[in-house]
């Protein structure tokens, strides 16, 4: 039960480069997230969706794009690369958006930008 | 917005010990959840527990135990007899509505760093 998987695990970018991070979940969930962690903030939503073929920007959705094009998979891009970019992020799915819906995380991505 | 707080950035205990690890939260909602989730070395969020906001029992898990106080808007996480194992970062987080369903706001989260 593989539950949420992120691909690549770790990944050094050039400035201006550019990257999709890719995201399965295998629990036939609606909702799916992507975060980023960064040292003393805790995680902050970029993108989400609520279901296959739509998406809705968070907290922080500048730099970056989102598609979901499959009910199992939500692809997180960066078209060009840049140092504040530097994190881990973190995919997530649930299988509802009600307030008491715990979410279920993936491993995550190191992401550095040079 | 709503606010998670997480005052202790990194606490150190000698393995036995209980150690309590502090949540405050500020939210305009009157219905609303909070969340404990634990990030051990391997780097996963683990989901540990969900508490909604008209239960103010304490809860227990093992020698995990929450205590869910609404008049001081804190909800605080101890484990007894500490462990090795328990060594990891802990979030503190708070369901928030969105344009479409509700998200996670978290705390900066607490290093918890259990020593043999």
């Amino acid at each position: 039960n593989a539950g949420v998987t992120q691909t690549p695990k770790f990944r050094v970018l050039k400035t201006g480069q550019s990257m999709t991070l890719l995201c399965a979940q295998d629990m036939n969930h609606e909702y799916m997230y992507w975060y980023r962690q960064d040292p003393g903030m805790g995680l902050r939503l970029i993108h989400y969706s609520v279901g296959e073929g739509t998406t809705a920007k968070g907290e922080v959705p500048d730099g970056y794009n989102v598609s979901r094009l499959k009910k199992q998979n939500f692809l997180l891009g960066l078209e060009s690369a840049a140092p504040s970019q530097t994190s881990v992020y973190f995919c997530a799915s649930s299988y509802s958006g009600r307030k008491n819906t715990e979410a279920f995380f993936g491993q995550g991505t190191r992401l550095t930008v040079v | 917005a709503q606010k998670v707080t997480q005052a202790q950035t990194e606490i150190s205990v000698v393995e036995k010990e209980d150690v309590t690890l502090d949540c405050v939260y500020e939210t305009r909602d009157t219905t609303y959840y909070l969340f404990w989730y634990k990030q051990p070395p391997s780097g996963e969020l683990v989901f540990l527990i969900r508490r909604n906001s008209f239960d103010e029992q304490n809860e227990i898990s093992g020698r995990y135990s929450w205590n869910f106080q609404k008049s001081t808007s804190s909800f605080n996480f101890t484990i007894t007899a500490s462990q090795v194992v328990d060594s990891a970062v802990y979030f503190c987080a708070l369901s928030e509505p969105m344009e479409y369903g509700n998200k996670l706001v978290f705390g900066a989260g607490t290093i918890l760093r259990v020593k043999s």
